[in-house]
Formats: C-alpha cells, sequence, structure tokens
C-alpha cells in the first residue's frame, strides 16, 4: 500500500524561529493535507493542497504541493509555544470522497 | 457549531469483553471515516461508510471488528472480544458529499485490561 515518510521525526526549536518539514510518497496523490494533532485530541486540518505545485498559505503556515504529486512541504514562520504538536501530512488518490493516507509525523517542540 | 463528537472519550474493558465506540458526524456530513492511532504511530485507515453502506473496509481486521451508519443515529464501531492489542485511541471523521476535507472528532481511548 501507500506510504507517505515524514521527516525530520522530530524538532527542537526555539521560539521566534521558523520550521520546515516535508513529506515524501511513493506512490502519487491528487490532494495533499496537513493535520496538526495536540496530546489527547484528534487531527485538526490546517492546509488542504489540490494542484501540483500550488503554494497555499494560512496565517505562518505555508505549504506546497510538490509538482511529481510525491511530496509536499510545510513551513512555520516565527514559531510560538501553541505550534507544539504532532504534524502529520495525509494524501487523498483521487477527489471527491476517499480515505486519507496519513505519514508518520513530524513532533515539534518548542524549547524554552 | 458542534463538530465530529464521538464518545465516550475513555473506555475500559477486560479482555474478551466488547466494547462500542459511536461517533456522530458534523451537521450536513453524510460520510463517516474510522482511524486507530497507536501510541507515537500516525493515524490507521479502518473503514469508510455513507449512511447504510460501507464504502471501503479494507483497513479493518477481518475478524471481531465490524463497523455500521445506520440512516437514524450514530455511526458504531464493534470490537468484539477485545484483546490487548485492541488499546488504542480511535477517531472517527465525517465530510461532506464530494469534499476532499474530512474533520476529525476527539478520539475514544480504549484500554484493554
Amino acid at each position: 500500500g501507500q506510504q507517505l515518510n515524514q521527516s525530520p521525526q522530530s524538532m527542537f526549536i526555539q521560539e521566534g524561529e521558523d520550521v520546515s518539514m516535508n513529506c515524501t510518497s511513493s506512490s502519487i496523490f491528487n490532494t495533499w493535507l496537513w493535520y496538526k494533532q495536540d496530546p489527547g485530541e484528534g487531527p485538526v486540518l490546517l492546509i488542504a493542497l489540490y494542484k501540483a505545485g500550488e503554494l497555499t498559505s494560512n496565517g505562518r503556515l505555508t505549504a506546497q504541493f510538490g509538482i511529481t504529486r510525491k511530496d509536499s512541504f510545510l513551513n512555520i514562520s516565527a514559531s510560538i509555544p501553541s505550534d507544539v504538536g504532532i504534524y502529520f501530512c495525509a494524501g487523498q488518490l483521487k477527489y471527491g470522497n476517499e480515505k486519507l493516507t496519513f505519514g508518520t509525523g513530524t513532533r515539534l517542540t518548542i524549547i524554552p | 457549531n458542534a463538530g465530529v463528537m464521538q464518545n465516550p472519550r475513555h473506555l475500559v474493558r477486560r479482555r474478551g469483553q466488547e466494547a462500542r465506540l459511536r461517533c456522530s458526524p458534523m451537521k450536513g456530513h453524510s460520510h463517516v471515516y474510522w482511524y486507530r492511532q497507536l501510541p507515537e504511530e500516525g493515524l490507521k485507515f479502518m473503514v469508510y461508510l455513507q449512511k447504510e453502506n460501507i464504502i471501503d473496509e479494507s483497513g479493518m481486521p477481518k475478524e471481531r471488528f465490524s463497523a455500521e451508519f445506520p440512516k437514524e443515529g450514530p455511526s458504531i464501531l464493534r470490537i468484539q472480544q477485545v484483546v490487548r492489542g485492541d488499546s488504542a485511541a480511535y477517531f472517527c471523521a465525517s465530510s461532506q458529499v464530494q469534499r476532499e476535507k474530512l474533520f476529525f472528532g476527539s478520539g475514544t481511548q480504549l484500554s484493554v485490561l
């Protein structure tokens, strides 16, 4: 089946730093989504990407859909304490109602 | 402005008992998805349902697990004769017709003693 690999697995940064994480796939996806999960909660949707090459922003977050349709990255600028959590990429093979395949996650920790 | 509602939040069962997990989708959503998450891992797809229909159950274990989404009422994920390996967080998500975005509930943490 499809696999999504995220890197890095974990990050330790200081408040105010920029963050970059990426996600690669062994196969093509037609939709990419980025989620954030806080402890004990479900994933919350951050950004959705629908076209190869698409660059989308949501506040301090920016994500891009790779040209090959096999990768995506997420950037967070000027990190703040509430950015702490686990970030997951997720892909869908086709448009419309379709299950998501999740990545392995990137755990973000902010050092005081 | 209710989101996806799951209950219970925490469920403790002894080996051999049955576990029933409930999910009420967001208003206006007719598609429900169940995922399982083990500690320190990503979410693994289990089953995708529409009202009264199972669309994709490729992630469901062949035995002891079943899911339904009746015409009236919440979606139910049922695990019979639970074993310790079933301990995990189970998340439900919902979406509108022909929409890619899935919205997740807060999950049910199942602990099997």
